[in-house]
C-alpha cells in the first residue's frame, strides 16, 4: 500500500546503545523529515532531506546521524542513546513545492533506560 | 524569524458546541499555514491549509480556518463537536526557506457529554 511506514513502532534500549529507526516512503516524495514529539514541546525538527544525499540539520540536531542513499529510505541513528533522548519520533515526507502538506508516519516509541 | 504560538493547551468543550482552536504565526515571507490533528498512538494527519487565494479554507471533518493577515492569525473551527474530535491539534507554518515547518506546541482537545 502507498503510504509512509516507520519501524519499529516501540523500542527499549540502554543507555550507550546505538539504535536506527528506519523510514520508508512510497510516494517518491522528494522532501524527506525526521522529527521528535515530547510533552510541553510540540514537534522539533531534527533533520530534513530534500533529495537523495542531501540531508541538513533541523532545531535538534546533536546526537543523531541521518543518511539517504535512497529517494525512499530515511533512516535515523542515535550512535550513542542518551535517556534526553527518551521520545516519541516521527517521519514525515512531502512533494516538491512548500505549499505541499506533509505526510506522517505513526511514529516510533523510543525509551532509552 | 517564523514561530507559531497556539493560546490554550487545553480547550474543553460540550458536545455540539463550537469548537476555536487559536493559533498565531510570525512570518518574515509569505505565510503558507496548516492545522493537523493527532489521535492517540498516531501520526498528524493534515486537516487543512492555507497558501494562497481564499483566506477561509474548509478541511475535513467539517472543520474551517480563516488566515487574517492583520491579525497574524489563523483560528481553527467547527461549528458543532463531536466526541470523536477529541485529539491533539497541531497549526504549523512554512519556515523562511521554504523547507520545512514549524509547529506550535498543540492544543488537547476534550469533548465531554
Amino acid at each position: 500500500d502507498a503510504g509512509i511506514t516507520q519501524s519499529p513502532r516501540y523500542k527499549i534500549t540502554e543507555t550507550g546503545r546505538q539504535v536506527t529507526l528506519m523510514c520508508h516512503q512510497t510516494w517518491s516524495h522528494s522532501y524527506m523529515f525526521w522529527y521528535r514529539q515530547d510533552l510541553g514541546h510540540g514537534l522539533r525538527l531534527i533533520y530534513y532531506s530534500a533529495a537523495a544525499d542531501i540531508t541538513d540539520k533541523g532545531e535538534v540536531p546533536d546526537g543523531y546521524v541521518v543518511s539517504r542513499s535512497k529517494t525512499e529510505n530515511f533512516p535515523l541513528t542515535l550512535e550513542s542513546a542518551t535517556r534526553s533522548q527518551t521520545s516519541v519520533y516521527f517521519c514525515a515526507s512531502r512533494g516538491e513545492g512548500s505549499n505541499q502538506p506533509q505526510h506522517f508516519g505513526d511514529g516510533t516509541r523510543l525509551s532509552i533506560l | 524569524a517564523q514561530s507559531v504560538t497556539q493560546l490554550g493547551s487545553h480547550v474543553s468543550v460540550s458536545e455540539g458546541a463550537l469548537v476555536l482552536l487559536r493559533c498565531n504565526y510570525s512570518s518574515s515571507v509569505p505565510p503558507y499555514l496548516f492545522w493537523y490533528v493527532q489521535y492517540p498512538n498516531q501520526g498528524l494527519q493534515l486537516l487543512l491549509k492555507y497558501t494562497t487565494g481564499a483566506t477561509l479554507v474548509k478541511g475535513i471533518n467539517g472543520f474551517e480556518a480563516e488566515f487574517k493577515k492583520s491579525e497574524t492569525s489563523f483560528h481553527l473551527t467547527k461549528p458543532s463537536a463531536h466526541m470523536s474530535d477529541a485529539a491533539e491539534y497541531f497549526c504549523a507554518v512554512r519556515n523562511q526557506a521554504g523547507t520545512a515547518l514549524i509547529f506550535g506546541k498543540g492544543t488537547t482537545l476534550s469533548v465531554s457529554s
